[in-house]
């Protein structure tokens, strides 16, 4: 059964700062790996998807890369802003047992103060 | 386009009660799915449609749980006899094609249920 777990699960930094969070996957046998952004209140955006043959994915001042072999992931934040403050979760789609879902890790709290 | 929609937006039911959650998928999209996210945790998958067949049901956490996509396009959650544990944010998503198709899922904006 596919765990997905993330770490920190929660973060404060100035604005300004570039961070990392990070997304461990137990099976590495996946389809694909995702990056949501949820607001308080709010469903889920999708950020960066990348697929199984992919090694990382650009979208701004968002780099989201994956490396299957040691069941990893991370989302890089450059320049953070306060409008980057949300919850961000990492969700990855399995190729056996029900390849049709995703399965998320509990999600990163970020908070980026002025 | 629009989005995926979800009704109510809000519900409070009382223990003992039943309760239909509605979802609209982006028009078009084959392939539905129904996740639970408990108070400070990710979602959790619940069921998968494609069109109007219900090919996954694994994640329903007991049979007082079930969903219907009669027509192949609008979804809807029932919750049976509900529960104070079935408070949560029942979470729908939309995806153009299923199965092993490496299609983005996109989400709605959730029903927040609470049990009282």
């Amino acid at each position: 059964k596919q765990e997905v777990t993330q770490i920190p699960a929660a973060l404060s930094v100035p604005e300004g700062e570039n961070l990392v969070l990070n997304c461990s996957f137990t099976d590495s046998a996946i389809y694909n790996l995702q990056w949501f952004r949820q607001d308080p209140g709010k469903g889920l955006t999708s950020l960066l998807l990348i697929q199984s043959s992919q090694r990382e994915q650009t979208s701004g001042r968002l780099n989201a890369s994956l490396d299957k072999s040691s069941g990893r992931s991370t989302l890089y934040i450059a320049a953070s802003q306060p409008g980057d403050s949300a919850t961000y979760l990492c969700a990855a789609k399995g190729l056996t047992g029900g390849g049709n879902k995703l399965t998320f890790g509990t999600g990163t709290q970020l908070k980026v103060e002025l | 386009g629009a989005g995926v929609s979800q009704s109510p937006r809000y519900k409070v039911a009382k223990r003992g009660q039943d309760v239909a959650l509605r979802c609209d998928p982006i028009s078009g999209h084959v392939s539905l799915f129904w996740y639970q996210q408990a108070l400070g945790q990710g979602p959790e998958f619940l069921t998968y449609f494609q069109n109007e067949a219900q090919l996954d049901k694994s994640g329903l956490p007991s049979d007082r749980f079930f969903a219907e996509r009669p027509e192949g396009s609008v979804s809807t959650l029932k919750i049976q006899r509900t529960q104070q544990e079935d408070s949560a944010v029942y979470l729908c998503a939309s995806s153009v094609r299923g199965g092993r198709a490496l299609y983005e899922q996109y989400f709605g904006p959730g029903t927040r249920l609470t049990v009282t």
